[in-house]
């Protein structure tokens, strides 16, 4: 069990509000991932952090911000969220501390839905 | 970046062998992970490959060839619960991993 937990797991909002979804982990690691989940996309990375206030973009980064104030949690914001933010988004975390981080422990996912 | 390709979906049966490509083009390729997914539950880590060959763990084995940019996974004595979605992942520039989108394995009795 790596320790990572997501929260909230099931959400619903409506377009226009401002949603942050929060992971929390007790390993202490350093890499920390946040991806999305659609059918026919797989996963694809929104944001990563590498180290307290050290963060960078992934592949489908618009429309999304990522803060880590402290090690244990990473948070993902959608400052205005929209139908296509509509998704299953995963936490993941990995406990290389440098190097190919190839292994990564991903959280049980947060359900977000757009109305 | 990078992309991947593997098949949609692979079906089989109990106790078959099965194999799942995936072919890779990609910039700063440091290796090729695999990913077991069921249906509603969160990725968990199979394999990786740095290196060319084979790398075996339990029923599952994994192959990587750089020079094809090619590499495998090949699950034997199928069982019910192999039943699950299965990625394979290439990792650039050391900190991300790019996924493919994934192939459906359905193991019937």
């Amino acid at each position: 069990d790596a320790g990572i937990t997501q929260s909230p797991r099931h959400k619903v909002t409506e377009t226009g509000t401002p949603v942050t979804l929060r992971c929390h982990q007790t390993e202490n690691h350093r890499y920390m991932y946040w991806y999305r989940q659609d059918p026919g996309h797989g996963l694809r990375l929104i944001h990563y952090s590498y180290g307290v206030k050290d963060t960078d973009k992934g592949e489908v980064s618009d429309g999304y911000s990522v803060s880590r104030s402290k090690t244990e949690d990473f948070l993902l914001t959608l400052e205005s969220a929209t139908s296509s933010q509509t998704s299953v988004y995963f936490c993941a975390i990995s406990e290389s501390q440098q190097g190919p981080q190839e292994t990564q422990y991903f959280g049980p996912g947060t359900r977000l839905l757009v109305l | 970046g990078q992309s991947l390709e593997q098949p949609s979906e692979v079906t089989a049966v109990e106790g078959a062998i099965v194999q799942i490509n995936c072919t890779y083009q990609t910039s700063g390729f440091y290796g090729l992970s695999w990913y077991q997914q069921h249906d509603g539950g969160a990725p968990t880590f199979l394999s990786y490959n740095a290196l060319d060959g084979l790398e075996e763990t339990g029923r599952f084995s994994s192959f990587l060839s750089r020079s094809d940019s090619y590499g495998y996974l090949l699950l034997q004595e199928l069982q019910m619960k192999d039943s699950a979605s299965y990625f394979c992942a290439g990792i650039s520039g050391y900190s991300t991993l790019t996924f493919g989108k994934g192939t459906m394995l359905l193991v019937s009795p």
